[in-house]
């Protein structure tokens, strides 16, 4: 079945790039999404990506797609400390309408 | 932006009771979702909902589980007799379309069990 796996914590400075990471198992995923949690909210959608595609860049977000090696980045440029929260990485199998998600990196920017 | 709303925010029951989780999509939104996240685990699909009727559901939607769209705007969760593990943070979803349009979801209620 479809899984998705995702480092759980990583920690940065303000003003550096973070790389968050993300691996999937089902070769057949069209789309896959990158959502943000910030403490007591919601999941916002910060991007997502075909899979016809290997890059989308959207201001300092930047997703790379590797189909062979099943594993998807966000890059977030120049971080900062309101980009704190947790990150969640998701793909939609063809066929189906769930999406199915990793279990979160939590991102934490220091001064 | 329109967004999708839940209430409440903090639902707090006694074992065995029944629960009515209430969602607004986005207005002009035709697909619905419902997800769940236990504590310290991953969001998992629940169910979704489109012309008034299941389209596709997991494992954990059980007989316990129903769904409604009692009127143009909500979009309900009703758990008939709740169970401590049913103790997680409810999350509903709506897109415009089928499929690869982008699901957006509200910030979720927390339902806690006792």
């Amino acid at each position: 079945g479809e899984d998705v796996e995702q480092s759980l914590f990583l920690s940065v400075r303000e003003g550096d790039s973070s790389v968050i990471n993300c691996t999937y198992t089902d070769s057949s995923s069209t789309y896959l999404y990158w959502y943000k949690q910030e403490p007591g909210a919601g999941l916002q959608l910060l991007t997502y990506i075909f899979s016809n595609m290997d890059m989308k860049q959207d201001q300092r977000l930047t997703v790379l797609l590797n189909k062979k090696d099943k594993h998807l980045s966000l890059r977030i440029a120049d971080t900062q400390t309101g980009d704190s929260a947790i990150y969640f990485c998701a793909e939609r199998v063809p066929g189906f309408q769930k999406l199915v998600f990793g279990t979160g990196t939590r991102l934490l920017v220091s001064p | 932006e329109p967004e999708v709303t839940q209430t409440p925010s903090h639902q707090v029951t006694q074992m065995g009771q029944e629960v009515i989780l209430r969602c607004v999509p986005i207005s002009n939104h035709l697909y619905f979702y419902w997800y769940r996240q236990i504590l310290g685990q991953k969001v998992e699909f629940l169910v979704s909902f489109y012309n008034n009727e299941i389209s596709e559901k997991s494992e954990i939607f059980d007989d316990q589980f129903s769904v409604e769209r009692p009127d143009g705007s909500n979009f309900t969760l009703k758990i008939r007799s709740t169970k401590l593990e049913d103790s997680a943070m409810y999350f509903c979803a709506s897109t415009g379309g089928p499929g690869d349009q982008p699901q957006h979801f509200g910030d979720g209620t927390r339902l806690s069990i006792l």
